[in-house]
């Protein structure tokens, strides 16, 4: 099975609004760590957001939000206020706590998001 | 302060060629871990090196070995290179130790081209 299932293969949103990436997960550990990357066309994986399979409070990090929903295992990334900057790819990825001493982190498929001026 | 730096940044190879490539970790980091990003799919975990060894491997068959140095530089090579072989090479580096919230550094990855 997936550990991390992105279903957006694609994304659009408007500048200035709102969009939702979706991440849903899957693990039988009790501690683990949720992350948001974007990649743009550099290759680079730029670190966004963080969210502890412990903590009681969504994440956020600037315009940069983490919808944590752990009973339904799904870490949606939410970006507010969208500028054309924020158009590249975004990936949802996990390292586990316990089973994972290595911390390896597992990635999914990735969402392209293009903003609309 | 450097970042995670990966050279060269591209590479074209012949079938059944053997490549090289080669990372150097962020200041401070000890532990470099190798993925590979196909075209159009996340990265996948190839291995991870701390203190000069090989600790934790993803399914990559054993033409995929690497090695790490006394400076913690790590290099990742590819043996009898296939077309399938083509893809973005990503290291990225850490500290052993570091909490679960800690993100790794990723380097700007190499693209290699097989054909």
């Amino acid at each position: 099975a997936q550990k991390i299932t992105q279903t957006q293969p694609g994304m659009f949103v408007q500048e200035k609004e709102a969009v939702t990436l979706d991440c849903t997960y899957d693990t039988s550990d009790p501690s683990y760590g949720l992350f948001w990357y974007k990649q743009p066309s550099s290759g680079e994986m730029i670190f966004l957001i963080y969210q502890g399979s412990y903590d009681q409070q969504n994440a956020t990090e600037g315009r940069y939000s983490l919808n944590f929903q752990k009973a339904r295992k799904s870490a949606n990334l939410v970006i507010s206020a969208s500028q054309l900057g924020d158009s590249a790819m975004y990936f949802c990825a996990m390292r586990e706590g316990q089973i994972n001493t290595g911390n390896q982190f597992y990635f999914g498929t990735g969402t392209s998001l293009t903003v609309i001026p | 302060d450097a970042g995670v730096t990966q050279s060269p940044t591209h590479l074209i190879k012949t079938r059944g060629q053997q490549v090289t490539l080669r990372c150097s970790p962020k200041s401070g980091h000890d532990t470099v871990s190798w993925y590979q990003q196909a075209l159009g799919q996340g990265p996948q975990f190839i291995f991870q090196y701390y203190e000069e060894e090989e600790r934790q491997r993803g399914n990559f068959p054993d033409r995929f070995s690497g090695h790490q140095f006394p400076n913690y530089s790590s290099e990742l090579n590819v043996n009898a290179l296939l077309l399938g072989d083509s893809a973005l090479y990503l290291c990225a580096s850490s500290r052993t130790g570091d909490s679960m919230n800690t993100e790794a550094f990723f380097g700007q990855g190499t693209r290699l081209t097989v054909v």
